[in-house]
This record gives C-alpha cells, sequence and structure tokens, in this order.
C-alpha cells in the first residue's frame, strides 16, 4: 500500500520559470493538501482539495501559485514566475475524510523547489 | 499569530534518557497531533490526541492535553540515537475547514 507520492522530490528552477509539484494520494484518499516550509520553520498550510474541488484556499498566495486535484490524476501545485522566495519545501498530505473530524493526515516525502 | 509554539526550540540528551517537549497554542481545538521530521524527509505521524482525551500512550511515547491551560506535552522515555529529529505539534482548530496548524517544531538531538 504505497504512501503519499511527490515528484519531483528535487526540482531547481530559474526565476521567471514555472514550477509544477505533482502528488499522488494514499489509496483511497479524496482529500488532498499541501503545505509549504521554508528552511528551519514549521509547516504551514496552504491549500485543501478534493477531486475537482478547491475547499480552503486561504493559505495560498494571491498571485502566482494555482493547485488542481482533478477526476482522473494526481493533484499538482503550480507556481508561475518563480522567485527565491519560492525555496521551500513543499509537502502534500492526504486523508480519507476531514482531517478536522479527528482523522489523521499522512505526508509524503517532499518535493525541494531550489530557485536560482 | 502562531497556533502553536513548541518549547524548547532544541533538546540535546544523552541515550537512554528521557526527552520533553511541550507545545502551546492558542485557541479552540478539535484535536492535537504530533508529528517526526527527520532531516530533509517528509513527516511522520506519532500520535493523536482528541479534545476529550487528557493522556495517551503509544510505545515510548507519551502525550498528554490540557486544554484549560491549551498545552500538551510529548514524552519519549529512553530516548534512542535514532530518535533524533524535529518534533511538530499540530493542532485541527474548531470551525475551520481541514487544516492542521503548526508550530515551528523542536529539535531533538539524542547522542550516545
Amino acid at each position: 500500500n504505497a504512501g503519499v507520492m511527490q515528484n519531483p522530490r528535487h526540482l531547481v528552477r530559474r526565476r521567471g520559470q514555472e514550477a509544477r509539484l505533482r502528488c499522488s494520494p494514499m489509496k483511497g484518499h479524496s482529500h488532498v493538501y499541501w503545505y509549504r516550509q521554508l528552511p528551519e520553520e514549521g509547516l504551514k498550510f496552504m491549500v485543501y482539495l478534493q477531486k475537482e474541488n478547491i475547499i480552503d484556499e486561504s493559505g495560498m498566495p494571491k498571485e502566482r501559485f494555482s493547485a488542481e486535484f482533478p477526476k482522473e490524476g494526481p493533484s499538482i501545485l503550480r507556481i508561475q514566475q518563480v522567485v527565491r522566495g519560492d525555496s521551500a519545501a513543499y509537502f502534500c498530505a492526504s486523508s480519507p475524510s476531514g482531517s478536522n473530524a479527528g482523522n489523521t493526515i499522512y505526508f509524503g516525502e517532499g518535493s525541494w523547489l531550489t530557485v536560482v | 499569530s502562531q497556533q502553536g509554539e513548541e518549547d524548547p526550540q532544541a533538546l540535546s540528551i544523552q541515550e537512554g534518557e528521557n526527552a520533553t517537549m511541550n507545545c502551546s497554542y492558542k485557541t479552540s481545538i478539535n484535536n492535537l497531533q504530533w508529528y517526526r521530521q527527520n532531516s530533509g524527509r517528509g513527516l511522520v505521524h506519532l500520535i493523536l490526541i482528541r479534545s476529550n482525551e487528557r493522556e495517551k500512550h503509544s510505545g515510548r511515547l507519551r502525550v498528554t492535553l490540557d486544554t484549560s491551560k491549551k498545552s500538551s506535552s510529548l514524552l519519549i522515555t529512553a530516548s534512542r540515537a535514532a530518535d533524533t529529529a524535529s518534533y511538530f505539534c499540530a493542532t485541527g482548530l474548531t470551525g475551520t475547514a481541514s487544516k492542521l496548524t503548526f508550530g515551528t517544531g523542536t529539535r531533538l538531538q539524542v547522542t550516545l
């Protein structure tokens, strides 16, 4: 039973390029969350999605960032026109239902984005 | 404002000793979870404690929750070098969408 799968694990982009991070939730999980972790800091919530729906995007920057979780395929976090401050670890997590119901959410190994 | 604050920020102990980490939060919660993160890796879920529970055990881990003080503690007994990692508490807030709010973590170093 594979866990949450993220790719790529490491990504280097030049300023102004686009970064696409992918996340396949655990089997049977329909809820996906994206978090960002800056160096030496805790995780910050970005967005919560269910299939084809964005439920809560209160942590997403207003510009350049978008997320989707299509009916088929992985969830995608897209960062357009990256800047150095976007350099961080981006973690995806999934759960069978909402985490506020007391369900554990399971994290992937993260995608480390470096903007040069 | 930050919901979870871990204390201490860093802790260094010798193998065999106990390690205690504390977490404080500000608003009402549904549950509190503790995670471990090894350097450069993802988060591993350790234990979840609900707001109506006071104490929970899992192996060498003991978690307490005091909702009146809005605080939790994680105790690792008989620590091992493999316990070296960062430990984060995360709270699920009442009345919000399903997202966790993480503290800044405690970096635990266990030496031989």
